[in-house]
């Protein structure tokens, strides 16, 4: 299984607080990706990294940043949390080429999930 | 910008029985890959196999199988043999092979085998 790790992987917030959550990876992949999940949506794309500090907006990035200081870690930091932000946050690894773990391009793979419920 | 249409909200079957999970998608690009993903209740995506649209030959992977029609722009699963162990929501995803390799997925398949 792919190195990859979220925390928390349960936070209960209340509304206009911050929040953050960390992704971070053991497999030295280039590409790192956050997605939320809702009923009847599937996944979609916050922001993804291309590289350290190297950071681009996906289809739902509105109230979302995100940094990548280091190549394991890619942070996503809802700055006001609201409730419309409930939902299941997953991060995703992948890189060109075959790593050293194996991992094949183009595929994606996942963490475990942080389930988020802003109150 | 690319799009993935999964029609088929719930899907029930009995356990032993095959099962075809439906995909569409629409593109401009002549490379790229597509992907089937099982999420079970566990929450875990896990990549159940992947299809590259270059290769005429459908993948196969066990008892999971593609049927690729590249013109027509469809990309369905089938689950020979179904398990209760298949009972799991089955996404389908699409990413090109230019830029920032982003997965597009469908809205997803709620599959439920029944004893």
């Amino acid at each position: 299984d792919a190195g990859i790790t979220q925390s928390p992987r349960h936070k209960v917030t209340e509304t206009g607080t911050p929040v953050t959550l960390r992704c971070h990876q053991t497999e030295n992949h280039r590409y790192m990706y956050w997605y939320r999940q809702d009923p009847g949506h599937g996944l979609r794309l916050i922001h993804y990294s291309y590289g350290v500090k190297d950071t681009d907006k996906g289809e739902v990035s509105d109230g979302y940043s995100v940094s990548r200081s280091k190549t394991e870690d890619f942070l996503l930091t809802l700055e006001s949390a609201t409730s419309s932000q409930t939902s299941v946050y997953f991060c995703a690894i992948s890189d060109l080429g075959t790593g050293a773990s194996g991992l094949s391009s183009y595929e994606q793979y996942f963490g475990p999930g942080t389930r988020l419920t802003v109150t | 910008a690319q799009t993935v249409t999964q029609s088929q909200p719930e899907m029930s079957v009995q356990e032993a029985e095959t099962v075809t999970l439906s995909c569409t998608y629409d593109t401009s690009e002549n490379n790229y890959y597509l992907f089937w993903y099982k999420q079970p209740p566990s929450r875990q995506m896990i990549l159940v196999i992947r299809q590259e649209a270059y290769k005429q030959q459908n993948a196969t992977e066990n008892r999971f199988s593609v049927n690729f029609q590249k013109a027509a722009k469809s990309f369905s699963l089938k689950i020979s043999d179904s398990q209760l162990g298949d009972t799991a929501m089955y996404f389908c995803a699409f990413v090109g092979i230019q830029g920032a390799q982003k997965l597009v997925f469908g809205q997803g398949t709620r599959l439920t085998i029944n004893p």
